[in-house]
């Protein structure tokens, strides 16, 4: 059972374009998303959260929209470049107490190559 | 600030045999971490919550007598494969919130151990 769900296996961008990332969730209990950017054989790196109580949280260049309704969100990198190659992972949380407190779930990830 | 360390960062050992893997917050304490385990081209799993002083909570499926994990210090959670089997070999990724159990909290995660069993 996926509960989080990155359709896009891959996405390939121009430099200076924006780069659009979907995410995709079924569990109504998450509240809380965070996109993380890996490279091969390193840890992920956090990027960008956002709480339920919001549709949208920016940063620099990037920014996550969260569509509650719709159980999607998106992150947006805008001007892309090279050096944002990697995959990139959706996760979320649900502040539901007990063990499932701070546990994230993760989504498949999205191969995002930026080309020159 | 918020880094996590793993050691070792590549094992290579025989069947049968015990791997340990140590996850270090540097510059925090982290009341909570997690272990996650990633195969091939797919999604980091969570196999276990380990919490500093008490027993790790595993996810269903996650063999908890084969996963063994400590969690001694605000600082430190081990990870022990034990008799390892080429079955386990993968990529093992810890990672720790600086808020320890907060709902939500962001999480750091390790560079990583990847694991191979001959």
């Amino acid at each position: 059972d996926q509960q989080v769900k990155q359709n896009s296996p891959s996405l390939s961008v121009q430099e200076g374009r924006i780069s659009i990332l979907n995410c995709d969730y079924t569990n109504s209990m998450f509240d809380y998303f965070l996109w993380y950017k890996k490279y091969p054989a390193e840890g992920p790196t956090f990027l960008i959260s956002i709480s339920s109580i919001k549709d949208k949280n920016e940063d620099g260049r990037f920014t996550v929209f969260l569509n509650k309704s719709a159980k999607h969100l998106s992150l947006h990198i805008v001007p892309s470049q090279p050096g944002d190659s990697a995959v990139y992972f959706c996760a979320a949380s649900a502040n539901a107490g007990g063990t499932s407190y701070g546990k994230l779930t993760f989504g498949q990830g999205t191969i995002l190559t930026v080309h020159p | 600030g918020a880094v996590v360390s793993q050691h070792p960062s590549r094992v290579i050992c025989k069947s049968g045999t015990s791997v340990k893997i140590e996850c270090r917050s540097l510059d925090f304490q982290a009341t909570t971490m997690f272990w996650y385990r990633q195969f091939p081209k797919q999604s980091l799993m969570l196999m276990a919550t380990s919490n500093e002083g008490s027993k790790a909570t595993y996810e269903q499926g996650v063999e908890k007598d084969k996963f063994l994990i400590n969690h001694a210090s605000l600082t430190l959670s081990t990870l022990t494969v034990t008799s390892a089997h080429p079955e386990d070999s993968s990529f093992y990724i810890c990672s720790a919130s600086p808020a320890g159990l907060a709902g939500g909290d962001t999480q750091y995660f390790g560079p990583g151990t990847r694991l191979t069993v001959l």
